[in-house]
């Protein structure tokens, strides 16, 4: 068990250009969380994964924003025409059951710099 | 409306001084509730979790907090603070009823406790 890991860990791009992340879980994981962290605030939940299935979205998630988990193991999130507002830490997590007390466990996180 | 505050951005304490860092939600069910640790460069650490079964839970590194309903709080302390301690800390709740849902963690703003030697 090497625990979440997420890649790249940084990434600066010019606005308008498009970006994928990757986020490989714990094995046997069947939750997939993907959540943002701007400076100086909490993360914010953006979508989740059980399996292979998107079951919830936020509304932070905008149209230029898609994820997928296929096969139910790792993810990608990718976001088309950058913005400099989604400057920010994605942050991956990942639990083995779906009970309320289940822990995320975290990844490293990508941060993402939009010049 | 469902939120959770962490009243103090900033807490600087001496080293081997207790630590205090404040939690309050804001929820129409009893909630999940949960303190993550963010040091510099590292992921998300879990520190504790209320689970229902004590109102008191004992986390890692010599943590702890307490679940009051009543105030609808869950403070996080700890005796005496190492250097090591220095990191940013959140509150993290799971708010609704249904066992089966997403599981969402919604985080509040942070604390950063500062350790002086």
């Amino acid at each position: 068990d090497t625990g979440v890991s997420q890649n790249p860990r940084h990434k600066i791009t010019k606005r308008g250009q498009n970006v994928t992340f990757r986020c490989d879980p714990i094995s046997e994981h069947n939750r997939l969380y993907w959540y943002r962290q701007t400076l100086g605030q909490g993360p914010e939940f953006l979508t989740y994964f059980q399996n292979e299935a998107q079951l919830e979205k936020s509304r932070l998630l905008s149209d230029r924003f898609s994820a997928e988990r296929p096969k139910g193991s790792f993810s990608t999130l990718e976001i088309q025409r950058t913005e400099q507002g989604d400057s920010a830490m994605y942050l991956c997590a990942s639990s083995l059951g779906v009970q309320r007390q289940e822990t995320q466990y975290f990844g490293p996180g990508t941060r993402l710099l939009v010049l | 409306a469902q939120s959770v505050t962490q009243l103090d951005s900033h807490v600087s304490v001496s080293e081997g001084t207790p630590v205090l860092l404040r939690c309050n939600y804001s929820s129409s069910y009893s909630p999940s509730l949960f303190w993550y640790v963010q040091h510099p460069n590292k992921g998300l650490q879990l520190l504790l979790k209320y689970t229902s079964a004590a109102t008191l839970v004992k986390g890692i590194n010599g943590f702890e907090a307490e679940f009051k309903k009543s105030e609808t709080s869950f403070h996080l302390t700890k005796p005496s603070a190492h250097m090591s301690d220095a990191a940013e800390y959140f509150c993290v709740v799971i708010f609704g009823l249904n066992n089966n849902a997403g599981n969402m963690l919604t985080f509040g703003g942070g604390t950063r406790l500062m350790v002086k030697p």
